[in-house]
């Protein structure tokens, strides 16, 4: 089976950085990806790595460890609309582009 | 500019009455997915079209079908709606080639289906 893990939920203060953690055991894998889903809205993309490092995108960053199964998004300089769930999602390699998704982490920003 | 479209965005059914979702898509990609969310819970992949080729997940219902008339149109059909159908349903699309972030998933805004 494929397994990916994230925190369930994490709180953190206005304007402060959080990290959320993703690992992941899977039987293939061609890219991670994590999106961003507001209560009651689609996901939509944040980012992806498929090499090891760092990606940054604005206050947004990923990071990779292919050999750790390990993932991480850094949120910096959280603002309340940041409010939402992070999934973690596992890009098998397989035809068609399958992805397996985590739990998700949501995240509460308070003021 | 809305690039996947569903409707309805909220669906009420009576338990065993056949329902269907639709999803439209203007950005021309070749891969049409469909998943079922509940609450609080992950996306779980049901089935997706690569193309006309259908891929159905092995753990997906019977009770779970879909059809893809063209590129741009993909249906789920439920034939026998049961309590544990009440879900989001959602639907993305991606490129099917090229690797890295050409397969980037765009979801649409999901259905909401309730079954009474």
């Amino acid at each position: 089976g494929q397994n990916i893990d994230q925190p369930t939920e994490m709180t953190a203060t206005e304007g402060a950085i959080v990290q959320i953690n993703c690992t992941y055991q899977t039987s293939g894998f061609n890219g991670l990806f994590w999106y961003q889903q507001h209560a009651g809205e689609a996901p939509t993309f944040l980012s992806y790595n498929v090499l090891d490092g760092l990606e940054e995108k604005g206050r947004f960053s990923s990071f990779l460890s292919r050999s750790k199964g390990y993932s991480y998004l850094l949120l910096k300089e959280l603002q309340m609309k940041d409010s939402a769930s992070y999934l973690c999602a596992v890009d098998l390699g397989a035809a068609g582009n399958k992805l397996t998704f985590g739990g998700g982490t949501r995240v509460l920003v308070k003021p | 500019d809305a690039m996947v479209i569903q409707n309805p965005r909220y669906q009420v059914t009576q338990f065993g009455k056949p329902v269907t979702l639709s999803c439209s898509q203007t950005l021309n990609h070749n891969v049409m997915y469909w998943y079922q969310q509940k609450s609080s819970q992950a996306p779980k992949l049901l089935f997706h079209y690569y193309d006309k080729d259908f891929n159905n997940e092995a753990d997906t219902p019977d009770n779970f079908q879909s059809r893809r008339p063209n590129t741009s149109f993909c249906f789920l059909d439920i034939r026998s709606p049961g309590l544990g159908d009440a879900a989001m349903y959602l639907c993305a699309t991606s490129r099917g080639f090229g690797g890295g972030t050409q397969e980037t998933q765009y979801f649409g805004p999901g259905t909401r289906l309730l079954v009474l």
